[in-house]
């Protein structure tokens, strides 16, 4: 079983339609889960982090985590297409000094 | 403007031979790190650093080196030991990753010749 994981897509939405992306772990010792972005060709970005079971809200990005069942997934509301991207989930493990990366979901935003 | 740069953007290799790839950061970040891309298999993470003169192994660390001699500075060389090099090869650093993430540079593409 892989440490993070998710689906790789691709996720195809229309523009104005909400986008939720989905990513599990397997070390329930993890404590921080980070949301990047990355674009064809370019390096990640981070848009979104969070630590604490429930939902985090940042403009049109949520996080969720929910911890007893080690998924943590990102809602983008008012999709554009603007936001079609790789989207990777990355999480601590261990002594947390480093990140451990899935392999990202690919997000189309259609006209 | 704070961040982390890498070069060359483009680097092509041929067989046989060494190469380093640069990656300097003045954000003042204690830790570092390098990761290979490849399509489909994610980020993997080849080396990291928490400390100057100080560096460990990561998952596929085999047929590359590092060094830390600077806080700023972590080059990595591939070496002829690494038999499949090509790849989208990422630097970054963090002032701590439980809280805060990484930061990446802009990366450094490879291609064996």
């Amino acid at each position: 079983q892989k440490e993070v994981e998710q689906n790789s897509g691709p996720l195809s939405v229309p523009e104005g339609a909400i986008a939720s992306l989905n990513c599990t772990y397997s070390d329930r010792g993890s404590q921080s889960f980070f949301w990047y972005r990355q674009y064809s060709g370019k390096s990640p970005e981070l848009i979104m982090f969070i630590y604490s079971n429930g939902d985090k809200e940042d403009g049109r990005f949520t996080a969720q985590l929910n911890k007893a069942s080690q998924y943590v997934s990102l809602l983008i509301r008012d999709s554009q297409p603007s936001d079609s991207a790789t989207y990777l989930c990355a999480v601590t493990t261990g002594t947390a000094s480093k990140l451990t990366f899935g392999t990202g979901t690919r997000l189309q935003v259609t006209l | 403007d704070g961040g982390i740069t890498q070069s060359p953007k483009y680097l092509f290799r041929k067989e046989g031979q060494n190469v380093t790839l640069s990656c300097e950061q003045n954000l003042n970040h204690d830790a570092m790190y390098w990761y290979r891309q490849d399509p489909g298999q994610g980020l993997r993470l080849i080396y990291y650093s928490q400390i100057v003169n100080d560096f460990q192994k990561g998952d596929i660390a085999e047929g590359y080196s590092v060094s830390r001699e600077k806080k700023e500075s972590f080059p990595l060389t591939v070496t002829s030991a690494q038999k499949n090099p090509t790849a989208f090869y990422l630097c970054a650093s963090s002032i701590g990753p439980k809280n805060y993430g990484y930061t990446f540079g802009s990366g450094t593409r490879l291609t064996v010749v």
